[in-house]
């Protein structure tokens, strides 16, 4: 059981260029979701989908955009990057049954550096 | 104010001290609430949850909500160097199918051997 799967795990940019973060769960969850993480800012959401064919805005969601054509997967796409984009994101998976009390699975994270 | 509230630290303690960590929130709406572990280069871990006020135990780790004050903890017995990590506080009005988390900004806890 793989969980939540993000790659590359690390990524230097130039200013400009554009590039896919990858995210795969294999844990048949409806809800996934996009978060960076920056020091002293906490976590803070950029997109988030509750299943296939769904997305919607987050807190920062500028210069992302997203997609989700399947369950399983939810690509972020950076269109033009920034320095400000600096940081390291993390792709979360939960599952969402009415009622029920879920917590978020993480993965290990992309580290992108924007020179 | 933020939505949600949370020291930074960093917080450093002997191995075997009783550790305290807290959040502080505004929404009164907030019902469920959890509390992630994330190692130094990891992704967050769910750790701990509990639904509206009342405490909880795991082991080690007890979790309290306080509605009324808008105010929940962590406690960790017998600290072990283990423990060694970045504590996060989330909440969110709904745990079914609306409802994103909020996160505080993490307490960064040291145990010294």
């Amino acid at each position: 059981n793989a969980g939540v799967t993000q790659t590359p795990k690390f990524q230097v940019l130039k200013t400009g260029q554009s590039m896919t973060l990858q995210c795969a769960q294999d844990m048949n969850h409806e809800y996934m979701s996009w978060y960076r993480q920056d020091p002293g800012m906490g976590l803070r959401l950029i997109h988030y989908s509750v299943g296939a064919g769904i997305t919607d805005q987050g807190e920062v969601p500028n210069g992302y955009n997203v997609s989700r054509s399947t369950t399983e997967d939810f690509p972020l796409r950076l269109l033009s990057a920034a320095p400000s984009q600096t940081s390291v994101y993390f792709c979360a998976s939960s599952y969402r049954g009415t009622g029920s009390v879920n917590g978020y699975t993480f993965g290990s994270g992309t580290r992108l550096t924007v020179v | 104010q933020k939505e949600v509230e949370q020291d930074p630290g960093p917080l450093s303690v002997p191995e075997g001290a009783i550790v305290s960590l807290n959040c502080t929130y505004s929404n009164s709406a907030f019902q469920y609430f959890m509390w992630y572990r994330q190692y130094s280069r990891k992704g967050p871990e769910l750790l701990m949850y509990t639904y509206s006020s009342g405490n909880k135990e795991d082991g080690r780790f007890t979790a309290q909500v306080d509605k009324s004050s808008k105010y929940i903890s962590l406690f960790i017995r017998d600290s072990q160097p283990s423990d060694s990590a970045t504590y996060l506080c989330a909440m969110s009005n709904y745990g079914g199918s609306q409802g994103n988390l909020i996160f505080g900004k993490g307490t960064k806890l040291s145990v010294k051997p």
